[in-house]
């Protein structure tokens, strides 16, 4: 089955630690996505990434950092220095950048207490 | 500043009956947009698109149209059943198949399909 995988579905992690959300996708897209979703906030970008080894800055990228070293893989990574890290994070995929139709994942929903 | 408003956040509707949602652009550069649905605890999952060269695209019970002088869309569901309660978001795009722009999400509305 073709899709995009996020493990876990939950996370739990105390305040200071960084955490590293997986996502993987077996479409053969281009270009990968990190949104978050807060209640009443719709989907908030924070890295995308068109191509291996290049990634962009979204709207919210502070206190956030990734990685694309292969074209299935876009690990996000919520440093110590992200203010509010409790969110529901999603992945997302298309088969290039720009306006395709993108495809997501299940989410993560990351606690920190 | 907003560039995609969904100024509705919920709308309950009867099943059998339309709904209606309704979503408000600022960007005239924006040529393609989509709606999607999400389910709680849930990715959201494309449900249909419309390009700036048309007024209206229609897929089964979901018909999109588009008023691009108004800068405004719309998503009609006809019938509206129990299984469509969902929330709901209205994304827009500059330069489809381009690499020119990102999705940008409205909020979203949360449809409530009554039975």
């Amino acid at each position: 089955d073709g899709g995009i995988t996020q493990s876990p579905k939950y996370l739990f992690r105390k305040e200071g630690q960084n955490v590293t959300l997986s996502c993987e996708q077996n479409l053969n897209h281009d270009a990968m996505y990190w949104y978050r979703q807060d209640p009443g906030q719709g989907l908030r970008l924070i890295y995308y990434s068109q191509i291996v080894n290049d990634f962009q800055k979204g709207d919210i990228a502070e206190g956030y950092s990734v990685s694309r070293e292969k074209k299935e893989s876009f690990p996000l990574t919520v440093t110590s220095a992200q203010k509010n890290p409790t969110a529901f994070y999603l992945c997302a995929s298309s088969m290039m950048g720009g306006g395709y139709e993108q495809y997501f994942g299940p989410g993560t929903r990351l606690t920190v207490t | 500043d907003q560039q995609v408003k969904q100024n509705s956040p919920s709308l309950s509707v009867q099943e059998g009956r339309i709904s209606i949602l309704n979503c408000d652009y600022t960007n005239s550069m924006f040529d393609y947009f989509l709606w999607y649905k999400k389910y709680p605890a849930e990715g959201p999952t494309f449900l249909i698109s419309i390009s700036s060269i048309k007024d209206k695209n229609e897929d089964g019970r979901f018909t999109v149209f588009l008023n691009k002088s108004a800068k405004h869309l719309s998503l009609h569901i006809v019938p509206s059943q129990p299984g469509d309660s969902a929330v709901y978001f209205c994304a827009a795009s500059v330069g489809y198949g381009g690499s020119q722009g990102n999705l940008i999400f409205g909020k979203g509305t949360k449809l409530s399909v009554k039975p």
